[in-house]
């Protein structure tokens, strides 16, 4: 999984709970994503990172928010759980000769109840 | 909606026969990128095809792109009961940086 882990990789939580979620790469990669994936609806970007601090929305951001003080780290929170936020959570990294190809990390799975 | 939609949905063959799936987007590219996952896995990058390449090879895998129609395909020569997963194409604009995914091909080759 390129050097990319992921934490917790199984949560389950109640609605209304905050929930952070801890993507943690060792190669020094600039470029790192959240995606969600839900049957019928494939990836979904959430939330991108271009460099420390620099974090910019994806197409389903609403109810998420990031953070990155660290290269290696990017932490993903959902501020309010909701059961429409359960879900598998991949964390990416892009690499490559332009920067195009992204390795996944293996996955969190977040039960909202 | 998302840029990339696989085709077909699900794919059921025998082992040593080929395996094709296609991919049609909706907008202009730079690249487009075939990925794999296992079940309970992340994606793995399979091939990178750049707009200006018509096709490309990589051990049994073929992929082709054809910009006037937006579509590609990702054929798999002499499949295995190990290439038994889902298929995803990803294309990415002009931001470069940023894919956007298809829902992907659920490809079962039976031993």
């Amino acid at each position: 999984d390129a050097g990319i882990t992921q934490s917790p990789r199984h949560k389950v939580t109640e609605t209304g709970t905050p929930v952070t979620l801890r993507c943690h790469q060792t190669e020094n990669h600039r470029y790192m994503y959240w995606y969600r994936q839900d049957p019928g609806h494939g990836l979904r970007l959430i939330h991108y990172s271009y460099g420390v601090k620099d974090t910019d929305k994806g197409e389903v951001s609403d109810g998420y928010s990031v953070s990155r003080s660290k290269t290696e780290d990017f932490l993903l929170t959902l501020e309010s759980a909701t059961s429409s936020q359960t879900s598998v959570y991949f964390c990416a990294i892009s690499a490559g000769p332009a920067y195009n190809e992204q390795f996944f990390g293996p996955g969190t799975r977040l039960t909202v109840l | 909606s998302q840029q990339g939609e696989e085709d077909p949905q699900a794919l059921s063959i025998q082992e040593g026969e080929n395996a094709t799936m296609n991919c049609s987007y909706k907008t202009s590219i730079n690249n487009l990128q075939w990925y794999r996952q296992n079940s309970g896995r992340g994606l793995v990058h399979l091939i990178l095809i750049r707009s200006n390449e018509r096709e490309k090879h990589s051990g049994r895998l073929r992929v082709t792109l054809d910009t006037s129609k937006k579509s590609s395909s990702l054929l798999i020569t002499a499949s295995r009961a190990a290439d038994t997963a889902s298929y995803f194409c990803a294309t990415d604009g002009t931001s470069g940086s940023r894919l956007t995914f298809g829902e992907g091909t659920q490809l079962t080759v039976n031993p």
